[in-house]
This record gives C-alpha cells, sequence and structure tokens, in this order.
C-alpha cells in the first residue's frame, strides 16, 4: 500500500520565485496536515484539512503561502514569493479521522533551499 | 511556555540498556499522544500512541501516560545502535484534530 507521495525531493529557487509542492495522501485518508521542519523551530503545524476543506491555518507564516485540496487524493503548498529564510523541509501527512487519536503518517518530504 | 517539552539530548545509553525519553505538555485537555522516530534526513515514523493513563506496551516500546502530571514517556527496552535516532513527542490538543510535536530528543545507543 503506498504511503503519503510527496514531490519534488529537492527544490532550488531563486528568492521571488514561486514554488509549488504537491503531496497525495493515502487513500482513504480523509485529513491532511502540512508541516514545515528546521534546525531551530523543529516541527511545525502549518495547515490542516478535514475531508478536503481547510480547517485551521493558524500556521501559516504569511500571505505569501496558500494551500489548496482540490480533492481527497491531491494538495499543494504554494510559496509565492519565496525567499531564503522559508528554506526547509516541508512535510504532508495525512490521517484517517475518528473519534479517537489523529494517527499521522509523514511523506517523504520536500528539502527545498531558496537563494 | 512551549506547548510540548522535551529534552533535546543526547541522550546516550550503552547496548542492551533502557533507553528512557520523556515530554511534557501545557494543555491540559489534550487526549492523545503519540511517539515519533525521525531518522537523520528521513520522516518521522510513527511508533506508539497511547490515550489513557498507564502503561501500554508495544514489542520493545512501553509508552506511559501520567494525565494528571501532564506528563508522557517513551522506554526502549534492550536498545540497540539501530535505535539511534531522534525521538518526537507529539500531542492532539483539545478542539483541535491534528499534532503539536515537541522538538525532539536524540538518542544515541553506543554499541
Amino acid at each position: 500500500d503506498a504511503g503519503v507521495i510527496q514531490s519534488p525531493r529537492h527544490e532550488v529557487t531563486e528568492m521571488g520565485q514561486e514554488v509549488t509542492l504537491r503531496c497525495k495522501p493515502i487513500s482513504g485518508h480523509n485529513s491532511l496536515f502540512w508541516y514545515r521542519q528546521t534546525m531551530m523551530r523543529g516541527l511545525e503545524l502549518l495547515i490542516y484539512f478535514n475531508n478536503n476543506v481547510p480547517i485551521d491555518d493558524s500556521g501559516m507564516p504569511e500571505d505569501r503561502f496558500s494551500a489548496k485540496m482540490p480533492n481527497a487524493s491531491f494538495s499543494t503548498l504554494k510559496i509565492q514569493p519565496s525567499e531564503p529564510r522559508d528554506s526547509a523541509v516541508y512535510f504532508c501527512a495525512s490521517s484517517l479521522a475518528w473519534t479517537g487519536g489523529v494517527e499521522a503518517f509523514f511523506g517523504q518530504g520536500t528539502r527545498l533551499t531558496v537563494v | 511556555q512551549k506547548e510540548v517539552e522535551q529534552n533535546s539530548g543526547p541522550l546516550s545509553v550503552p547496548e542492551g540498556a533502557i533507553a528512557s525519553l520523556n515530554c511534557t505538555y501545557s494543555d491540559r485537555g489534550s487526549q492523545s499522544f503519540f511517539w515519533y522516530r525521525q531518522y537523520s534526513g528521513k520522516s518521522p515514523e510513527l511508533i506508539m500512541s497511547i490515550y489513557s493513563n498507564g502503561d501500554k506496551e508495544d514489542g520493545r516500546f512501553t509508552a506511559q501516560l501520567n494525565k494528571a502530571s501532564q506528563y508522557v514517556s517513551l522506554l526502549i527496552r534492550d536498545s540497540q545502535p539501530s535505535d539511534s535516532a531522534t525521538y518526537l513527542c507529539a500531542v492532539e490538543q483539545a478542539g483541535r484534530r491534528a499534532l503539536t510535536f515537541g522538538s525532539g530528543t536524540r538518542l544515541q545507543v553506543q554499541p
């Protein structure tokens, strides 16, 4: 069974350019999360969706960041314009929300470098 | 105060010993608690979940939860060099169906 699939695995871009990160959640999962990991700040939740609807985007750092989930099998995180401080590893995770806990499974991540 | 706190380590234990990893959280309404393992350059991997007070065992791993003290721990018995990784504590806070992570504890198991 395929896990969470992210693309690209690595992205190097110049400051000011638009960056789009992509995620395919595990089939059947109805919650999707975007996290960012840096040495300084650890693993931070940016936004999460439930049944394709954005529920909490309070972690999105600025208006330069946007996320969409047009259907149950695809989500994007876009940064426009990108800045060097956006350099980080971006993880997508998915889970099957139930009345119990949120057991989230992570993709391999996208390592973003903005120069 | 951070929402989920862990000692960053490194915690160094000899092979075969018990490794004890600790985590405290600030939201008293939190209901679900998780431990993830993250190898260098890899993604976090779920290894344990615990929802009620007490102990939960899975192979060499035991998770312990004390909601009154707002404390979660992970014990790794018979530690192996392959257990060397960063262990992340994650908490599902009340009213938020998403996980808040601690900064992680780096574990080193010495052969």
